[in-house]
């Protein structure tokens, strides 16, 4: 049973350049989330979504954009990668709504230089 | 504002000891609130929650307290061991908050022999 598969696990920028951050579930959930997690700082929620087609803006999505074509899958797209933007990204999944765990990945330390 | 408060400051406890770690929090009401564990380049495991009805919630050596007129969670460890050294977080989750997540900083726990 693999859970939430993040893919890659470390990656490096150049200041402009585009990437995909890859989360895949495979536990049938239909909530998602990208969380970042900068150093002695909790997780900030950038972008969830609540089924496939529906995705929302979270606490910090400026500079992000997700989509939701399927059930299992979530990608994060960083489009013009800024220093800002270093952090380590977490993809979490839940069930439906209510009191339901989630499940993280176990994250991507990307760095941009 | 919302805040979400954990002790910044690490806990260092003797083994055996009872582990007791808080969480605060400022201008939410939350109708549930959840424990999870994060050790070093791992993704954040799910502990306890308990809900906004519940005073107290036990899983083996953990506990969970819950004072919505406090605005406060404390989290205990009891017959503390070094396996329990990692940094644990908590979370809320809002009503009608589409399941979010919203975490606080953690709080490093470090068990000694």
């Amino acid at each position: 049973n693999a859970g939430v598969t993040q893919t890659p696990k470390f990656r490096i920028l150049k200041i402009g350049q585009s990437m995909t951050l890859q989360c895949a579930q495979d536990m049938n959930h239909n909530y998602m989330y990208w969380y970042r997690q900068d150093p002695g700082m909790g997780l900030k929620l950038i972008y969830y979504s609540v089924g496939a087609g529906i995705t929302d803006k979270g606490e910090v999505p400026n500079g992000y954009n997700v989509s939701r074509s399927t059930t299992e899958d979530f990608p994060l797209r960083l489009e013009l990668a800024a220093p800002s933007q270093t952090s380590v990204y977490f993809c979490a999944s839940s069930n439906q709504q209510g009191a339901a765990e989630a499940f993280f990945g176990q994250g991507t330390r990307l760095t941009v230089v | 504002s919302q805040k979400i408060e954990q002790n910044s400051e690490a806990l260092n406890i003797q083994e055996g000891k009872t582990a007791t770690l808080t969480c605060n929090y400022t201008n939410y009401s939350p109708a549930y609130l959840q424990w999870y564990r994060q050790d070093p380049g791992r993704g954040p495991v799910f502990l306890l929650l308990i809900r906004e009805n519940e005073k107290e919630k036990r899983k083996e050596r953990l506990k969970v307290t819950f004072d919505t007129t406090l605005k406060q969670s404390l989290f205990h460890i009891t017959a503390s061991q070094p396996a329990d050294s990692a940094t644990y977080l908590c979370a809320l989750i809002l009503t009608g908050g589409g399941n979010k997540l919203t975490f606080g900083t953690g709080t490093q726990l470090k068990v000694e022999l």
